[in-house]
């Protein structure tokens, strides 16, 4: 199968800083991978499709200056939060796209942010 | 009404039960994601299907196309099956992205 990492898999930090997640694809190319959150008892909800050496494309509703993405190589997508606030509180969790296994969407473990 | 609904919204089982899980989607679609998320949030992805019918294990998905329904069947069910299961289709004109069903709480006894 694919193998998708993230990291870290928890964070606490205070207000107004920034924090940045890591989205990594282990054993397979991913020109696009995902990003949601998911608040508890909720379902995932799509912030924004990460695009190798492009631009992200933000979901309505996501601030893309609070949220920023870079995916700088094929494996790799980043998604720092930046000026954090409590309600930013929440589960992120990355996807990425396997070309080589029929486009399948392979995701990773999550990352739970805490901001105090 | 959702694109996407799940049920039962909670399952509870004694091990070693039959369990069935559905999901009916009301846009066409062309593959259908069954998804598995632990307590502690992880997912796993556990079949991609457009048709037919998928079996991994003791997991056991089918679809049906026109009827614009899938299940997905656990057989001789155990506690470490404890999960919650999500179905989800893509989003009509974005195959990329997908719509996610509320999921279902399934809780095996031992």
């Amino acid at each position: 199968g694919a193998v998708v990492s993230q990291h870290p898999s928890w964070v606490i930090c205070k207000s107004g800083t920034s924090v940045k997640i890591e989205c990594r694809s282990l054993d397979f190319q991913a020109t696009t991978m995902f990003w949601y959150r998911q608040f508890p008892k909720q379902s995932l909800m799509l912030m924004a499709t990460s695009n190798e050496g492009s631009k992200a494309t933000y979901e309505q509703g996501v601030e893309k200056d609070k949220f920023l993405i870079n995916h700088a190589s094929l494996t790799l997508s980043t998604l720092t939060v930046t000026s954090a606030h409590p309600e930013d509180s929440s589960f992120y969790i990355c996807s990425a796209r396997a070309e080589r296994h029929y486009n399948e969407q392979f995701f990773g473990p999550g990352t739970r942010l805490t901001v105090l | 009404k959702n694109e996407v609904e799940q049920s039962p919204q909670n399952l509870t089982a004694q091990e070693g039960e039959f369990i069935t899980i559905n999901c009916s989607y009301s846009v066409g679609i062309s593959a259908l994601h069954w998804l598995q998320q632990h307590p502690g949030g992880g997912i796993v992805s556990l079949f991609m299907l457009s048709s037919g019918k998928k079996k991994h294990g003791r997991l056991i998905a089918t679809i049906n196309i026109q009827e614009k329904h899938s299940s997905l069947h656990i057989t001789a069910s155990h506690p470490r099956d404890s999960a919650v299961y999500i179905c989800a289709v893509p989003l009509r004109g974005a195959t990329n992205k997908l719509i996610f069903g509320t999921g279902t709480l399934l809780a095996v006894q031992p």
